[in-house]
């Protein structure tokens, strides 16, 4: 059974930063691309990043390049997403999910709150 | 890169058909085979419903069905039922991004 399984969510102040990992399970970690997506609250889906099985192509979305960190480790079957200068506006629940061009599986999300 | 077109709501009678729209460009909807349906529930993660336009992953019931006509993709819910009240949402490859549409909210009477 695929199972993506997200931890690191929480409140942070404007500017801050904070990592969120997500352990996968069930699949071969090192050949699927992995992607980031958010939803703000009471909003629709953000794609945000996406990194491919041996970390060699990685994208961004114009909203968080330079600002957000894409990177996985494969001896380890996980998924993480350094954020940093966070703002308000990146209050939402970040979702891991397997894919690239087609998102099959998704965790359970994390919440990050940006406020002072 | 702009998000897809969807309108944000529909709505059905137990029973009947309701067909959500997904507009895009050549450059997204049009130009790849790749688009795709979710289904989210409050408070819960989304679910993929249909994928590569017409694919339906397996345990989705058929009453789900999807195509695609120029930069147009829609989602067909045949025989609604109540359980079938929730968000949709439809992506689209891009190139080096993926594109999701402001989502719909399907309202069963």
């Amino acid at each position: 059974e695929v199972q993506l399984v997200q931890s690191g969510g929480g409140l942070v102040q404007p500017g801050g930063s904070l990592r969120l990992s997500c352990a996968a399970s069930g699949f071969n970690f090192n050949i699927y691309s992995m992607t980031w997506v958010r939803q703000a609250p009471g909003k629709g889906l953000e794609w945000l990043s996406h990194i491919s099985g041996s970390s060699t192509n990685i994208y961004y979305a114009d909203s968080v390049k330079g600002r957000f960190t894409i990177s996985r480790d494969n001896t380890k079957n996980s998924l993480y997403l350094q954020l940093n200068s966070l703002r308000a506006e990146d209050t939402a629940v970040y979702y891991c999910v397997r894919g690239r061009s087609t998102i099959d599986y998704w965790g359970q999300g994390a919440l990050v709150t940006v406020s002072s | 890169q702009s998000a897809l077109t969807q309108p944000p709501s529909a709505s059905g009678s137990p029973g009947q058909s309701v067909t959500i729209s997904c507009s895009g460009t050549s450059s997204d909807v049009g130009g790849y085979d790749y688009v795709s349906w979710y289904q989210q529930h409050p408070g819960k993660a989304p679910k993929l419903m249909i994928y590569e336009v017409i694919k339906r992953p397996s345990g989705v019931p058929d009453r789900f069905s999807g195509s695609k006509s120029g930069n147009t993709a829609s989602l067909t819910v045949s025989g609604l039922q109540a359980d079938d009240e929730a968000d949709y949402y439809c992506s689209s490859y891009a190139g080096s991004s993926v594109l999701f549409g402001g989502g719909t909210k399907l309202t069963v009477l």
